[in-house]
């Protein structure tokens, strides 16, 4: 799973998207934000393509899911709250094995706006 | 509701010793529980899970996880601490079936010392 960029700093008010894109044919993919005390949050999470819901914190946050492979997080309108390290994953549900629910998790997007 | 709770922010043990990482459980139904690490400036890496079957899960270098279905809990333990295990560990539970959504804990820290 790979993320980009890995830093940015932006106003408020200036919109970004968070780049998230992985090579292993998963079908679900998810979006994390991490807070010191506050653990990781589901931000939004997609189960296939076209397929999105909302996770825990999806306020200010919105996502689509075009093809299999990316899974972008877009900022309209960044506030200062959303300062926070952000992370992608996807899921593996199966292996030939059986049942395996393994999530693989990108680097981290650490994003800062003021 | 599914929760996760990890009473202690920080554990500190000697190189050697057995170490104890505590997670409980809140979750509607079976659970599927996890652990995961996360190391300075990378993102989390998967370390074992509970899907269903024995209690004592096996999981990467050399960590182990108990499922206790009466005490709601997984902790996770090594029977000998190495310091290269010093990292940020989270344990995560999401419900067997019905949603896609996990709830991680909010982290804890191990500092294995020399």
């Amino acid at each position: 799973v790979t993320q980009t960029p890995k830093f940015q700093v932006l106003k408020t008010g200036q919109s970004m998207t968070l780049q998230c894109a992985q090579d292993m044919n998963h079908n679900s993919m998810y979006w994390y934000r991490q807070d010191p005390g506050l653990g990781l949050r589901q931000i939004y999470y997609s189960m296939n393509v076209e397929v999105t819901d909302k996770g825990d914190v999806p306020e200010g946050y919105k996502v689509s899911r075009k093809e299999k492979r990316n899974f972008p997080l877009i900022l309209e309108s960044p506030s200062p709250n959303q300062t926070s390290l952000y992370f992608c994953a996807s899921r593996q549900m199966e292996t030939s094995g059986g049942l395996t629910d393994t999530q693989y998790f990108g680097p981290g997007t650490r994003l800062t706006v003021l | 509701a599914q929760s996760v709770a990890q009473p202690e922010d920080q554990v500190n043990v000697a190189e050697g010793n057995p170490l104890t990482v505590k997670c409980t459980y809140s979750v509607s139904g079976n659970p599927y529980l996890f652990w995961y690490v996360q190391y300075p400036n990378r993102g989390l890496q998967f370390l074992l899970k509970y899907i269903t079957g024995d209690n004592l899960v096996k999981g990467s270098y050399g960590f182990e996880a108990e499922f206790n279905k009466s005490q709601t809990s997984f902790h996770l333990k090594k029977p000998s601490a190495l310091v290269s295990d010093s990292a940020l560990y989270f344990c995560a539970v999401r419900r067997a079936s019905g949603t896609y959504k996990y709830i991680f804990g909010t982290g804890t820290r191990l500092k294995v010392l020399a």
